[in-house]
């Protein structure tokens, strides 16, 4: 069964203080894993889609990397704005819905 | 462009009513979907459309809930005999071809909020 993990469940970070989300996940045949940031009372809007462990992809202060495992979100410097939750999600071979996680609730403060 | 739209916002409904959620996908998107987003959680999938096929309804929770897409534009919803383990935001999702590149991500609407008393 495909597992979706996102750690911490909530983090504070000082403007400018630099951090990782984390997004542990079991799934067969992985066809693509997915980052999106949701604020409040909004849809989910799309960040980035990795492929294969190795990958990398950069925005602005956003940096994702992949796994065999798992994946992080890098966050540079990050500014209060940056403040939302961030979901995770995969696409498992066969298949063409998303899989999400819980989310990562981040708050940066001024 | 327009992004996907979803009405009502907000629904109230009474514990035994009948709902229907809307969505306007993006023009020219091939793939719509509905998910269902609890407080805290991630989304959930309930169904998917290619055009005006509905390919993938497995997420579906019960016979209750039923979703069309006639001409392959825009989507209804529908939740009968409502119940309070329904309430939950309703988000609706469009991409242009398959969703699991970049050329073609998911954009999603801003979702109903379904209130079940």
């Amino acid at each position: 069964e495909d597992q979706v993990t996102q750690s911490p469940e909530a983090l504070r970070l000082q403007e400018g203080e630099s951090s990782s989300l984390n997004c542990s996940y079991t799934v067969s045949g992985l066809r693509g894993l997915f980052w999106y940031r949701q604020d409040p009372g909004k849809g989910p809007e799309f960040l980035f889609t990795l492929y294969s462990a190795g990958e990398e992809k950069e925005k602005e202060r956003l940096k994702a990397t992949l796994t065999k495992k798992e994946s992080f979100l890098h966050i540079t410097a990050p500014k209060p704005e940056d403040s939302a939750t961030y979901l995770c999600a995969v696409v498992r071979g066969g298949a063409n819905n998303l899989f999400f996680g819980t989310g990562t609730r981040l708050t940066v403060i001024p | 462009g327009a992004g996907v739209s979803q009405s009502p916002r907000y629904k109230v409904a009474k514990r035994g009513q009948d709902v229907a959620l809307r969505c306007d996908p993006i023009s020219g998107h091939v793939s719509l979907f509905w998910y269902q987003q609890a407080l805290g959680q991630g989304p959930e999938f309930l169904t998917y459309f290619q055009n005006e096929a509905q390919l993938d309804k497995s997420g579906l929770p019960s016979d209750r809930f039923f979703a069309e897409r006639p001409e392959g534009s825009v989507s209804t919803l529908k939740i009968q005999r409502t119940q309070q383990e329904d309430s939950a935001v309703y988000l609706c999702a469009s991409s242009l071809e398959s969703i699991s590149g970049n050329n073609s991500p998911l954009h999603f609407g801003n979702g109903t909020r379904l209130t079940v008393t």
